[in-house]
């Protein structure tokens, strides 16, 4: 457990299904992200929030909607995927540890488009 | 446009012996820069970092290294153990706070006994 829980660790879903990821974490920090990997691809990210307010937008498709009620919850709404959007969606947060600034990222969502 | 690259997607190395990991970037605003380690099913872990204002960056039995003119980082593990096997990211950022890391496509390591 690294501080950033991240829920269902799997996901299947069809390609007109809605689906929410959820994120949370207990490190106090103040930003948090979506990234999405893809086999033998960078992270890619996808979208930064820092104090509850969204500072970037990686040009991401509006299918993926990310919501961040407070600084410790952030969700990533989805609907009318597509079999590309299948990857491995990870959560990040950053913040001071100790003086240290950090990122931790959370296990992450394996999420298969049919 | 990928700005930090790790062209070798596999590295495998006996138990014992030294992992050399290699990155490079292209950004020369770039003057931090972090190595992450992932086990399947996990998310990433920070490993080590560097500032660029350092060349080498010794912790236990990892050391990166820096060459700001060569804008190439590189990452040894000396000895390299089976618990290593694993995909290592770099990551490079503009400054050691900036929300922003771009990251490389991994490295995945195997270590045979």
């Amino acid at each position: 457990e690294t501080g950033v829980t991240q829920t269902p660790r799997h996901l299947v879903m069809g390609m007109t299904n809605k689906k929410s990821l959820k994120c949370e974490q207990h490190l106090g920090h103040n930003a948090m992200y979506w990234y999405k990997q893809s086999a033998k691809k960078p992270l890619e990210l996808m979208f930064v929030y820092n104090f509850k307010e969204q500072t970037e937008n990686n040009s991401v498709p509006s299918r993926f909607s990310p919501e961040c009620p407070n600084s410790s919850h952030l969700f990533l709404h989805l609907h009318t995927l597509q079999p590309e959007d299948s990857a491995l969606y990870l959560c990040a947060s950053s913040g001071r540890d100790r003086g240290v600034y950090g990122y931790t990222f959370g296990s992450g969502t394996r999420l298969t488009v049919v | 446009d990928q700005q930090v690259k790790q062209n070798s997607p596999s590295l495998s190395v006996q138990e014992g012996r030294i992992s050399i990991l290699n990155c490079d970037y292209t950004n020369s605003m770039f003057d931090y820069f972090l190595w992450y380690k992932k086990y399947p099913a996990e998310g990433p872990t920070f490993l080590i970092s560097i500032s660029s204002i350092k060349d080498k960056n010794e912790d236990g039995r990892f050391t990166v290294f820096l060459n700001k003119s060569a804008k190439h980082l590189s990452l040894h593990i000396v000895p390299s153990q089976p618990g290593d096997s694993a995909v290592y990211f770099c990551a490079a950022s503009r400054f050691s706070n900036d929300y922003k890391l771009s990251f490389g496509a991994g490295t995945t390591v195997t270590v045979r006994a």
